[in-house]
């Protein structure tokens, strides 16, 4: 089976682009999950889709946004980039179940200039 | 707030020397606690999970990890550590359709 796919692996921005990040998950998984890691912050939690629908947001700015679609691939999408929006994204997806374990992908590197 | 909170930032083990990660939570009547590991650059790999039953759990690669309700605890240990072990491991906590992370422990082997 394969495991989460996350692209591209590795992006570099500059300061007030936008980006877009993308996620596939395991299939047969519905909920897809995105999070941030910082040296600073450690891992959080941005937010969670099941069937196209936003179930659980963490505590960012508007600026950060996510969709799923109907085949359960997401996205998440940045706007007006900051310097501090430079972190490791992870995605993760999750089988059909309230608080079960959650599978991760390798990660979106953004580095913002 | 359900929190987890791993108090050791650092450890250093010996190859071949038993390891034991500290994990604590603060969560409801059924917490559902995992153990994540992270090579430098990667994703987070699943080692072990509780959701309830038998308080001592096997995992992946060797570890294992024990449940303690009277403590608030959920440790991770292994026997004997292998230089690949060196990493980064976090303990997570889930509610809500999310995962709430420690702040995890990076482990260095030595020779």
């Amino acid at each position: 089976k394969a495991g989460v796919t996350q692209t591209p692996r590795y992006l570099i921005k500059t300061r007030g682009q936008q980006v877009t990040l993308s996620c596939s998950p395991i299939s047969g998984h519905r909920s897809v999950s995105w999070y941030q890691q910082t040296p600073g912050q450690g891992l959080q939690f941005l937010f969670e889709y099941f069937s196209e629908t936003q179930r659980n947001k963490g505590n960012f700015p508007g600026r950060f946004s996510g969709r799923q679609f109907s085949n359960s691939r997401s996205e998440m999408n940045v706007s007006t980039l900051e310097l501090g929006d430079s972190a490791l994204y992870l995605c993760a997806s999750s089988p059909p179940l309230r608080n079960t374990e959650a599978f991760f992908g390798q990660g979106t590197r953004l580095t913002v200039v | 707030a359900q929190s987890v909170t791993q108090p050791d930032i650092h450890i250093t083990v010996s190859e071949g020397a038993s390891l034991e990660l500290r994990c604590n939570y603060s969560y409801g009547a059924t917490p559902y606690l995992f153990w994540y590991v992270q090579s430098p650059g990667q994703g987070l790999q699943l080692l072990l999970k509780y959701f309830s039953g038998d308080t001592l759990v096997q995992g992946i690669k060797g570890f294992e990890a024990e449940f303690k309700r009277s403590q608030s605890s959920f440790n991770l240990r292994k026997p004997s550590v292998h230089w690949s072990d060196a990493a980064e491991y976090f303990c997570a906590g889930a509610n809500d359709y999310k995962l709430s992370f420690g702040a995890g422990t990076t482990v260095t082997v030595r020779a």
